[in-house]
């Protein structure tokens, strides 16, 4: 298994508070991803990094931020938590594409389970 | 542009196949094909490039048709552990998936 890891695996707080959720890899893949799941939506991309201090934003982004300051570390806040953020966020790594696609599988860490009240 | 999966849920019996199509309105790079158990992570299944290369699970078969940008997950002799939901996801950047909603197959004995 890809070492990939996840903190906290559940945190519940209160709507207006700030959350950071991060998640750690020991492969030395350069991209990273964080994915929000919910019913009836499939996986959902927030926001990648494809490198260190490189990041973009996914289909999902407002109301979230991220930073990557090294390569095994990819943070995700929220910095004023809002009920519609409960959900259940997953990290993934990945290699390098190639020729132009994303030729390489991503593997997913375990999943934070997010309750925003 | 999320990619539209069909059907959306199957019920099997044990031996029986099944057929998960994904369709996109937008030129791929490639296709890759998850499976996810309940209150678990997605796992890679699946990788299907422009061009013909595949790259994945031996017991899994699927196609791409770039000219329609559909792909299909063919799961023959189905077994009980291939409950789940699938999910395909589609590269229209190079360095991104896009997920499909999931297709929720469940074996029964």
């Amino acid at each position: 298994d890809a070492g990939i890891t996840q903190s906290p695996r559940h945190k519940v707080t209160e709507t207006g508070t700030p959350v950071t959720l991060r998640c750690h890899q020991t492969e030395n893949h350069r991209y990273m991803y964080w994915y929000r799941q919910d019913p009836g939506h499939g996986l959902r991309l927030i926001h990648y990094s494809y490198g260190v201090k490189d990041t973009d934003k996914g289909e999902v982004s407002d109301g979230y931020s991220v930073s990557r300051s090294k390569t095994e570390d990819f943070l995700l806040t929220l910095e004023s938590a809002t009920s519609s953020q409960t959900s259940v966020y997953f990290c993934a790594i990945s290699e390098t594409s190639r020729g132009g696609a994303v030729y390489n599988e991503q593997f997913f860490g375990p999943g934070t389970r997010l309750t925003v009240l | 542009q999320q990619p539209v999966q069909s059907p959306q849920a199957v019920i099997l019996r044990e031996g029986e196949d099944a057929v998960i199509n994904c369709s996109s309105s937008k030129a791929l790079y490639s296709v890759h094909w998850y499976r996810q158990k309940h209150g678990e992570a997605p796992v890679f299944l699946m990788i299907l490039l422009k061009g013909g290369e595949q790259k994945g699970h031996e017991k899994i078969s699927a196609s791409f048709n770039e000219k329609k940008q559909q792909s299909s997950l063919y799961l023959t002799a189905s077994q009980l552990s291939y409950s789940g939901t699938y999910f395909c996801g589609t590269d229209l950047s190079g360095s991104r998936l896009t997920f499909g909603e999931g297709t929720q197959l469940t074996v029964n004995p």
